[in-house]
């Protein structure tokens, strides 16, 4: 939080449907993550970014798609192809180079019915 | 995969000092030790992290052994707003070859804190 934002905070969508989820921060930091948490469980990594144009996967990729065109911004596509996509959504950033604290966004609850 | 173990829960008596333990016994010469906690249903909030020498800002203080193995997060005086799952989680201070710096959150401490 603290210069995060994440858009909206709660999201319903029909089984079958892809949902972009927004992440935008005004830190000016280069690197972007995209965060997934279960019910009782902790983060699991889903995609990251440590420069413009540039992302890699995470530990969880399948099913997701995301884009990196301004430093600003790192949106998270949700698509019909992730199996179990009900979930709760973390974005965090940081400064690139080792050891930089990560800040989170307050998440998106994703809820497909 | 989290490297520290965690009581499962604790309760505290508003005012008081909140005293969060943390094991981290295979935790290497450069990994820190960064403490989050994440109140229901928001984002995972920074409170404080250390390598070796004990650091205090605006929210907390943070105890580490000498030998690193454990270390412990305080809060001074609890309020009913700290009551939250905190995580104490442990880090390389360098990135990884080929890797992303994805944090590993294990189950944490769910801190009740009472009136």
């Amino acid at each position: 939080d603290g210069g995060i934002t994440q858009s909206p905070k709660y999201l319903f969508r029909k089984e079958g449907q892809n949902v972009t989820l927004s992440c935008e921060q005004n830190l000016n930091h280069d690197a972007m993550y995209w965060y997934r948490q279960d019910p009782g469980q902790g983060l699991r990594l889903i995609y990251y970014s440590q420069i413009v144009n540039d992302f890699q996967k995470g530990d969880i990729a399948e099913g997701y798609s995301v884009s990196r065109e301004k430093k600003e911004s790192f949106p998270l596509t949700v698509t019909s192809a992730q199996k179990n996509p009900t979930a709760f959504y973390l974005c965090a950033s940081s400064a690139t180079g080792g050891g930089n604290t990560q800040y989170f966004g307050p998440g998106t609850r994703l809820t497909v019915l | 995969d989290a490297k520290t173990t965690q009581p499962t829960s604790m309760d505290c008596a508003e005012g008081r000092a909140a005293n969060l333990p943390c094991n981290h016994s295979t935790i290497s010469g450069n990994e820190y030790v960064y403490w989050y906690r994440q109140i229901h249903s928001q984002g995972p909030q920074y409170i404080i992290h250390g390598l070796k020498n004990n650091e205090t800002n605006e929210m907390a203080s943070l105890i580490i052994t000498e030998d690193r193995k454990s270390s412990t997060l305080i809060l001074p005086h609890a309020t009913l707003r700290d009551t939250a799952v905190y995580y104490c989680i442990v880090r390389s201070s360098s990135s990884p070859q080929g890797g992303s710096e994805k944090l590993v959150f294990g189950k944490g401490t769910k801190l009740t804190v009472n009136p």
